[in-house]
């Protein structure tokens, strides 16, 4: 069984401080991995993929891969109050239907002023 | 822009009745197509993936009599939800990937669509 486990907080942070989520997998076989973020009551939007070991900075957004851990995160800096969502992991397996995503429960954060 | 298109956004009927979800790709063919359910507070449930001109492939604990998927071309696929009773009031939404991205092609997700069934 494929399994994503993400720390389901609510983690809080101060506008300006650093956001660090994290999402450990179980399928040594998972390919690609996304961060996506939920509004409430909307669908998901993805932030940032990764695919190789290391990190991807794309703005404020920091992904960071470490497969031989099964590890991955994603750093947010500067939080802003509308960074304030839910954050989903998602992974890919080597095997499964070609976009069939595996989702963790989501790690809600808020950024307050 | 949106790249997939869902309809309708919400949507509240009687129980017993049925309803149909679309999933639209915009400016890309999806071959393959995928309907997930969310309760509040919980992750998405891959429910089934929709592969056009074939049969969909349900996941284990999905009714398939229930939820009906058709795909009928390359850029629609349909969730038919029959017989709704108040157990299927739930926030649906769909996903297609972008084959032009190759195997890391960028998965896109529809608006949702919110069921309540009264």
């Amino acid at each position: 069984q494929k399994e994503v486990e993400q720390n389901s907080g609510p983690l809080s942070v101060p506008e300006g401080a650093i956001a660090s989520l994290n999402c450990t997998y179980s399928d040594r076989g998972s390919q690609s991995f996304f961060w996506y973020r939920q509004y409430s009551g909307k669908s998901p939007e993805l932030i940032m993929s990764i695919y190789s070991n290391g990190d991807k900075e794309d703005g404020r957004f920091t992904a960071q891969l470490n497969k031989a851990s099964q590890y991955v995160s994603l750093l947010i800096r500067d939080s802003q109050p509308s960074d304030s969502a839910t954050y989903l992991c998602a992974v890919t397996s080597r095997g499964s239907t070609l976009g069939r995503l595996y989702f963790g429960r989501g790690t809600q954060l808020t950024v307050w002023p | 822009g949106a790249v997939v298109s869902q309809h309708p956004s919400r949507v509240i009927c009687k129980s017993g009745t049925s309803v149909k979800i679309e999933c639209r790709s915009l400016d890309f063919q999806a071959t393959t197509m995928f309907w997930y359910r969310q309760f509040p507070k919980k992750s998405l449930m891959l429910m089934a993936t929709s592969n056009e001109g074939s049969k969909a492939t349900y996941e284990q604990g999905v009714e398939k009599d229930k939820f009906l998927i058709n795909h009928a071309s390359l850029t629609l696929s349909t969730l038919t939800v029959t017989s709704a009773h108040p157990e299927d009031s739930s926030f649906y939404i769909c996903s297609a990937r972008n084959p032009r991205g190759g195997n890391t092609g960028e998965l896109f997700f529809g608006e949702g669509s919110r069921l309540t069934v009264l």
